[in-house]
């Protein structure tokens, strides 16, 4: 069965480093988004991203945060200045449709800033 | 306002109960309703998605959406230790479908 894979499993960084995330989405899927989950709260949206450019972003994803489509599998997040609070899971998710339907989520990324 | 709340529980059951999960929502515009599984430091997994009112079933999974009160609810049938984690509902921010909100999970735990 198709997943979505994401790459590395745990990021461990210094405040101020930039960090990329990296996510390869089920291939046949054309929209693609970030979440994050800050240990024992909510699944937070970060960012939706279609056709190339974002699509919709939250107030949490501001200047720090960059997404890049590199390639035809690749789906990245880039934070420039990492900052404590950065700390979190970083989960992509991808879908063939919009429209409420199915987000499919990949195992995260956790990202531990020191 | 909180756009989607959720009992955190935790909520503890034997092997064979009934679960009832629920969810109370503020938009009334809401009309897909989800609902993933969260074992423990995983990513969500999809489970149940539900369109509108009514009842929809997936094996021992039972999906249920009241929009008259604005509530929606998963019900697990002959619940098993494998069905022990957190149980998140989930709903479009917007029409287009382009962010989901989730609410904060409801932790189960089924002993056998």
């Amino acid at each position: 069965e198709p997943e979505v894979t994401q790459t590395p499993s745990h990021q461990v960084t210094q405040m101020g480093q930039e960090v990329i995330l990296r996510c390869v989405p089920i291939s046949n899927h054309l929209y693609f988004y970030w979440y994050r989950q800050i240990l024992g709260q909510k699944v937070e949206f970060l960012v939706s991203f279609y056709n190339n450019e974002i699509s919709e972003k939250s107030e949490i994803f501001d200047d720090q945060f960059s997404v890049e489509r590199p390639d035809g599998s690749n789906f990245t997040l880039k934070i420039r200045s990492t900052k404590l609070e950065d700390s979190a899971m970083y989960f992509c998710a991808s879908s063939f449709r919009t429209g409420g339907t199915e987000q499919f989520f990949g195992p995260g990324t956790r990202l531990t800033v020191l | 306002q909180k756009e989607v709340e959720q009992d955190p529980g935790p909520l503890s059951v034997p092997e064979g109960a009934i679960v009832s999960l629920n969810c109370t929502y503020s938009n009334s515009a809401f009309q897909y309703f989800m609902w993933y599984r969260q074992y423990s430091r995983k990513g969500p997994e999809l489970l149940m998605y539900t369109y509108s009112s009514g009842n929809k079933e997936d094996g021992r999974f039972t999906a249920q959406v009241d929009k008259s009160s604005k509530y929606i609810s998963l019900f697990i049938r002959d619940s098993q230790p494998s069905d022990s984690a957190t149980y998140l509902c989930a709903i479009p921010a917007n029409q287009a479908g382009t962010a989901l909100i989730f609410g904060k999970g409801t932790t189960l735990s089924v002993s056998s």
